[in-house]
């Protein structure tokens, strides 16, 4: 079955440390993003990709990166952690529609502490 | 800029109760709307989603909600609840030739003895 993994699940660092959180998806879909989840907030965009060597940024992009160098996988990098950065931080992948009609699967997800 | 909102962060419901999660999203144009279910410690998980081809839209786990255009809203109902519905629920909206969702903040449900 398709699926999308995040690694690592858990993960504690130092502030200034740069961390780099992985995503990988089977289900050949060309849409990935990258969300953060904060009580109150709901969820926020961070990065998101249409395809190989696409990046554009989102609502909450400063101190985050991605690239995209195939299909299957798009990490998100945080150059200098920082403490604000602690969250939860979510993958998901979407197949390319023509009007948006097509759902996110989403990653379990990856609990990031910046101490 | 497309919104959503979520009336009531957190919902609290008897067992055998009607659900009634509620969903509000502001769209210069007629929006794709979905509902995602969020467990503890899990995922998101798709429990349905509106694509204009019928205005009541049946979903897992015995979940339904309406589109009403004129209203803007998008609820989610469950006639009787589980115990097992505890959980976090979104309302997302995406809009026509568009890639990505706004989700609303979210809201929380729980379901009493």
């Amino acid at each position: 079955d398709a699926e999308i993994t995040q690694s690592p699940r858990h993960k504690i660092t130092e502030t200034g440390r740069q961390v780099t959180l992985a995503c990988h998806q089977t289900w050949n879909h060309n849409n990935m993003f990258w969300y953060r989840q904060d009580l109150g907030h709901g969820l926020r965009l961070i990065h998101y990709s249409y395809g190989v060597q696409d990046t554009n940024k989102g609502e909450v992009s400063d101190g985050y990166s991605v690239s995209r160098s195939n299909t299957e996988d798009l990490p998100l990098t945080l150059e200098s952690a920082a403490s604000s950065q602690t969250s939860v931080y979510f993958c998901a992948s979407s197949a390319l529609g023509l009007a948006g009609e097509n759902e996110q699967f989403f990653g379990p997800g990856t609990r990031l502490t910046v101490l | 800029a497309q919104s959503v909102t979520q009336l009531g962060s957190h919902v609290s419901v008897s067992e055998g109760a009607l659900v009634l999660l509620r969903c509000n999203y502001s769209s210069s144009v007629p929006p794709y709307l979905f509902w995602y279910v969020q467990y503890p410690n899990q995922g998101l998980q798709l429990l349905l989603k509106y694509t204009s081809a019928a205005t009541l839209v049946k979903g897992i786990n015995g979940f339904e909600a309406e589109f009403k255009k004129s209203e803007t809203s998008f609820h989610l109902t469950k006639p009787s609840a589980h115990m097992s519905d505890a959980a976090e629920y979104f309302c997302a909206v995406s809009e026509r030739h568009g890639q990505n969702f706004v989700f609303g903040p979210g809201t929380r449900l729980s379901v009493l003895p």
